[in-house]
């Protein structure tokens, strides 16, 4: 059974830095291709980060370029997500999803963690 | 801001049938782009329902179908439930943005 668990949420102030993870397992974590989706209170889904499978292509929305980094340690089974220069705007649940489908742009995201909730105030 | 866009709410009876559209443009849905649903009840994870445009995973009741067309998609509930309540997002990938979108979410309320 695939099983994702977030982890590293928390409260900290504007301009801080984060480093969120999501542990993988019932599956082989290094064949499929991670992401992030976060989801602010009250409002949509909106996906952050997608990372490829060997882990050397990853692709970012504008959102939060040149501000997140997303990696993973397939010999640990997990994903990263490093969050620096945090504003309120951030503000969110973020889940770890794991993709599924063929090709990239035909991707969905088809097994979901609980959710990592990361808030950012003064 | 969402480039694909739901209806905020559609309701229905218990038994009846509604539709969430899902309005995309050229660069996702319109570029041939699969769009997969989820549904979403409150302070839980999103589940998908639907993939490539009109594929059900395993245990996913044949209630819920999807369809594709143009620059648009839909979702039809059939046969409405109380378990139905809940909120609904379209998903494809745009090739102007290099990343998925998600739509605006639909919340679905059983009378």
């Amino acid at each position: 059974e695939v099983h994702l668990l977030e982890s590293g949420g928390g409260l900290l102030q504007p301009g801080g830095s984060l480093r969120l993870s999501c542990a993988a397992s019932g599956f082989t974590f290094g064949d499929f291709a991670m992401s992030w989706v976060r989801q602010a209170p009250g409002k949509g889904l909106e996906w952050v980060s997608t990372i490829h499978g060997p882990g050397t292509t990853t692709f970012n929305a504008d959102s939060v370029k040149g501000r997140f980094t997303i990696s993973r340690d397939n010999s640990k089974n997990t994903m990263y997500l490093q969050m620096n220069s945090l504003t309120a705007e951030d503000t969110a649940v973020y889940y770890c999803a794991k993709n599924e489908g063929h090709p990239l742009e035909n991707w969905h995201f088809d097994y979901w963690g609980q959710g990592t909730l990361v808030t950012v105030s003064s | 801001q969402s480039v694909l866009t739901q209806p905020p709410s559609v309701s229905g009876a218990p038994g009846q049938r509604v539709t969430i559209s899902c309005t995309g443009s050229s660069s996702n849905i319109g570029a041939s782009h699969d769009v997969h649903w989820y549904k979403q009840l409150p302070g839980t994870a999103p589940k998908v329902l639907i993939f490539n445009s009109n594929n059900r995973p395993s245990g996913v009741p044949d209630r819920f179908s999807g369809s594709k067309s143009g620059t648009s998609a839909s979702l039809a509930i059939t046969g409405l439930q109380a378990e139905d309540e809940a909120d609904y997002y379209c998903q494809s990938y745009d090739s102007s943005l290099s990343g998925y979108v998600f739509g605006t979410g639909t919340k679905v309320t059983v009378l």
